[in-house]
């Protein structure tokens, strides 16, 4: 069936560097999307959200990029710090799907002191 | 502050033991959820509730059940737990059916069947 999925499983990234995690869909009808963070024993908490018609959305130290046309979306961690090791899922949903939010598998960011 | 409230944090029931989980909720959104989160996999949906109108996943199996009975709360009940229900079950809520600003998620409540 359809689903959300991520490239990587695990990501290293030294402290203070950029993070970008990737993320694939296959519904062409998706029309939003979200990138969660989870940390261990926590919910997911929203951390930004673009719509299908956008390309690029900024938020505090984080962007979000989409590409309709490959069906991928990235999320980008600007100068990374020790807080942001947490499991990060991208998510999605259509209307033909009576908006219901759908997850990816999830990315494990680590951050190398 | 206003949020989603899930309880217990940890859960443990024995095999085939009828077990509740309960969220509550201060938004007064609409719409309530009920999401499986197995480990290091994916928060799988298992249905929503929008008002007093229930929405089952087709693939959710039939021991799970939902009960809204007012706006602010939700209950799940595992009828017969099996070891493979164990997992976190994460409640979500939102204001309409459409998702802006994603949901808002509690805490979990993470189940243990021995």
């Amino acid at each position: 069936g359809e689903s959300v999925g991520l490239h990587l499983p695990t990501l290293s990234v030294q402290e203070g560097d950029n993070s970008i995690i990737n993320c694939a869909y296959s519904n062409s009808a998706s029309d939003y999307f979200i990138w969660y963070k989870q940390e261990s024993g926590k919910g997911p908490q929203f951390i930004i959200d673009i719509r299908s018609n956008m390309d690029k959305r900024q938020g505090q130290r984080v962007t979000v990029l989409l590409n309709k046309t490959v069906k991928h979306l990235s999320l980008q961690i600007a100068a990374t710090q020790p807080g942001d090791s947490a499991v990060y899922f991208c998510a999605e949903s259509a209307l033909n799907r009576d908006d219901k939010i759908i997850f990816g598998k999830g990315t494990r960011l680590h951050i190398l002191p | 502050d206003a949020m989603v409230i899930q309880n217990p944090r940890y859960q443990v029931t024995q095999f085939g033991k009828p077990v509740t989980l309960s969220c509550s909720q201060t938004l007064n959104h609409n719409v309530m959820y009920w999401y499986q989160q197995k480990s290091s996999q994916a928060p799988k949906l298992l249905f929503h509730y929008y008002d007093k109108d229930f929405n089952n996943e087709a693939d959710t199996p039939d021991n799970f059940q939902s009960r809204r009975p007012n706006t602010s709360f939700c209950f799940l009940d595992i009828r017969s737990p099996g070891l493979g229900d164990a997992a976190m079950y994460l409640c979500a809520t939102s204001r309409e059916r459409e998702p802006l600003d994603g949901y808002t998620f509690g805490s979990g409540t993470r189940l243990t069947v021995v």
